[in-house]
């Protein structure tokens, strides 16, 4: 079974300064990695993902994230946020083959002018 | 874009009365699954759907939920005598193959009184 633990459960930070979303995770067997986020009073977006290759993964709207085996570790970053990235996020894991997506249990970012 | 699209956006029903949640995935994907999110909580893996059955499920979805793709288009989640605690957010979502991106839809809030 695979797990998922994200530390940080409220993330405060200014506009325009550098973010850092951590996930770690757990599991006996090879992973696909994702992050979603989930804007106020909506569904799940996909942000990235990480299924093999290039460690460094870009997605949407200026995030990106490495997978780090060795600290079995998928952090999310931003060199510079906006206010219209207030939501949470969630990172989640399946392994390969497997059906299910575990969640973490999310972080809620906010963005202070 | 194609997008899985879910009905209603909001249900209010009494403790007790029997609840259908609808999605429309997207049309080339194989693999459909309910997720549930309790208010401030994680999202968490209620059942997934494949060749019209269920091919996994977790131990949340006992004999009171039950789910059916009655039609091409449309896949349901029904609960038939609802409990205070069925209260939440129901997301469906799709997929083209295991393992792979999921694409939500943007939820059902359900609130049972």
């Amino acid at each position: 079974a695979q797990s998922v633990t994200q530390l940080d459960s409220q993330v405060p930070v200014f506009e325009e300064a550098p973010v850092e979303l951590r996930c770690n995770y757990s599991s006996s067997v090879s992973v696909y990695l994702f992050w979603y986020v989930q804007y106020p009073n909506q569904g799940l977006q996909l942000l990235l993902k990480y299924l093999s290759g290039s460690t460094l993964v870009k997605g949407i709207n200026g995030f990106e994230a490495e997978f780090n085996k060795s600290q079995t570790s998928f952090h999310l970053r931003k060199p510079s946020v906006h206010i219209s990235d207030t939501a949470e996020y969630f990172c989640a894991v399946t392994a390969f083959g497997n059906e299910k997506l575990t969640f973490g249990t999310g972080t809620r970012l906010t963005i202070i002018p | 874009e194609p997008e899985v699209t879910q009905t209603p956006s909001h249900q209010v029903t009494q403790m007790g009365q029997e609840v259908i949640l609808r999605c429309v995935p997207i049309s080339n994907h194989l693999y459909f699954y309910w997720y549930r999110q309790i208010l401030g909580q994680k999202v968490e893996f209620l059942v997934s759907f494949y060749n019209n059955e269920i091919s996994e499920k977790s131990e949340i979805f006992d004999d009171q939920f039950s789910v059916e793709r009655p039609d091409g288009s449309n896949f349901t989640l029904k609960i038939r005598s609802t409990k205070l605690e069925d209260s939440a957010m129901y997301f469906c979502a799709s997929t083209v193959q295991v393992g792979r991106e999921l694409f939500f839809g943007e939820g059902s809030r359900l609130t049972v009184l």
